[in-house]
């Protein structure tokens, strides 16, 4: 079965002090590998998609990579406006169009 | 693009009622999933729906039921309400192509059942 965990579970920052939140994950053929945010009271928003180890994307102040085993979602410079809940799922092998999530990682940033 | 839209947002029931939450995806979008999010829990795949067939299922009681109608809406039904059915129901649309389709999520419905 597919298992995603993340790390920390919350991290306080100060604006402008870099960081990288972790997901390890176990699955059996990695189909993709998904970061989405979410705010309080709404649904997560799509950031990446990450398909295969060595694989690097970026957006504004964050980047995801992936390895065989793990995924980084680096931070840098945050602004408060990037308080959220961030989460990963993955997409496995197999017959199944399920995403398996993580319980995420609460971000504060303090101005 | 208009993205997944969810009616209705909140929900008020009691236990033993029944409840039935609207998802339509975003257009040209061919599949539905739909997850329960608690804070114990997380985020929990229920099902998924393409092209109006249950292709996937997950592990809840058959309480839980949903539909999917020929232009791409999803129902989602759950039968005699339990205090445990408390949560945030999201749906998630994606062309349901490939397992590795980015699925949109909608901006929930708020079930409390008291």
């Amino acid at each position: 079965e597919d298992q995603v965990t993340q790390s920390p579970e919350a991290l306080r920052l100060q604006e402008g002090e870099s960081s990288s939140l972790n997901c390890s994950y176990t699955v059996s053929g990695l189909r993709g590998l998904f970061w989405y945010r979410q705010d309080p009271g709404k649904g997560p928003e799509f950031l990446f998609t990450l398909y295969s180890a060595g694989e690097e994307k970026e957006k504004e102040r964050l980047k995801a990579t992936l390895t065989k085993k793990e995924s980084f979602l680096h931070i840098t410079a945050p602004k408060p406006e990037d308080s959220a809940t961030y989460l990963c799922a993955v997409q496995g092998g197999g017959s199944n169009y399920k995403l398996t999530f993580g319980k995420g990682t609460l971000l504060t940033v303090n101005p | 693009k208009a993205g997944v839209t969810q009616t209705p947002r909140y929900l008020i029931k009691t236990r033993g009622q029944q409840v039935t939450l609207s998802c339509s995806p975003i257009s040209g979008h061919r599949s539905v999933s739909w997850y329960q999010q608690t804070p114990g829990q997380g985020l929990q795949f229920l099902f998924e729906y393409f092209s109006e067939t249950q292709r996937n299922k997950g592990n809840f009681p058959g309480r839980f039921s949903g539909r999917q109608f020929s232009n791409s809406r999803s129902e989602m039904n759950v039968s005699t309400l339990e205090l445990g059915d408390s949560a945030l129901y999201l749906c998630a649309s994606s062309l349901g192509l490939s397992r590795s389709d980015t699925q949109y999520f909608g901006p929930g419905t708020r079930l409390t059942v008291l």
